[in-house]
């Protein structure tokens, strides 16, 4: 769905560098999410997201930060990138919490050399 | 907190059969379960969802159903066709939670 874009599609770092990965919904979803997708363990999440200003730890969330100041935003950043965080990274959005389906981005592709 | 187990993690079937997806969950609050279709490279897709008031639903050549006493759910696909070929995820939660938990996925290979 056009309603959430992640940006980059691709990236190519080096360990021990920043970076952050963006994500931006146009439905006014109260509720993002971050996930990381790896062979074999299907969709973990990261962090999420309640409301402007509110954030809460998933599954994995060590060596991750978000931030959430507006509504239609929530970027996430590896302060410090490790290759253990190869992965595909899932934004997603949701009206709700548990009970209301949630929107998939179409991924950022992150490569940590 | 909630654990979902999937199985099988990988499907054949010939083309035109019936597959059929099962995941169990553990937390018997558990009250809305959806289905994610995920082609390669492409994002997850919601194709149906259910809520524990109903014990069956049915879109087209898809069903989901439900027992909410051995909680466990069950993804039917009838009639397959190649382009159903894809990763599927099922998933739990509460209405009242934050947050869905992933079965880990099942790639469904239909041979032509």
């Amino acid at each position: 769905d056009a309603g959430i874009t992640q940006s980059p599609r691709y990236k190519i770092t080096e360990t021990g560098r920043q970076v952050t990965l963006m994500c931006h919904q146009t439905w006014s979803h109260s509720y993002m999410f971050w996930y990381r997708q790896d062979l074999g363990h299907g969709l973990r999440l990261i962090y999420y997201s309640a409301a402007a200003d509110i954030t809460d730890k998933g599954e994995v969330p060590d060596g991750y930060v978000v931030s959430r100041s507006k509504t239609e935003n929530f970027p996430l950043t590896l302060e410090s990138a490790t290759r253990s965080q190869t992965s595909v990274y899932f934004c997603a959005s949701s009206e709700g919490g548990g009970g209301q389906p949630q929107h998939f981005g179409d991924g950022t592709r992150l490569s940590i050399l | 907190g909630e654990n979902v187990e999937q199985h099988p993690s990988t499907l054949s079937v010939q083309e035109g059969d019936s597959a059929v997806i099962k995941c169990t969950y553990s937390d018997s609050a558990s009250n809305y379960f959806p289905w994610y279709k995920q082609e390669l490279g492409k994002r997850p897709q919601l194709i149906i969802d259910i809520r524990s008031n109903v014990g069956e639903k049915k879109d087209q050549r898809i069903a989901v159903t439900l027992n909410k006493t051995a909680k466990h759910f069950s993804l039917h696909i009838t009639e397959t066709q190649p382009e159903d070929s894809a990763v599927y995820f099922c998933a739990a939660s509460r209405n009242t939670g934050n947050q869905f938990y992933f079965g880990t996925g099942t790639s469904l290979t239909v041979i032509p």
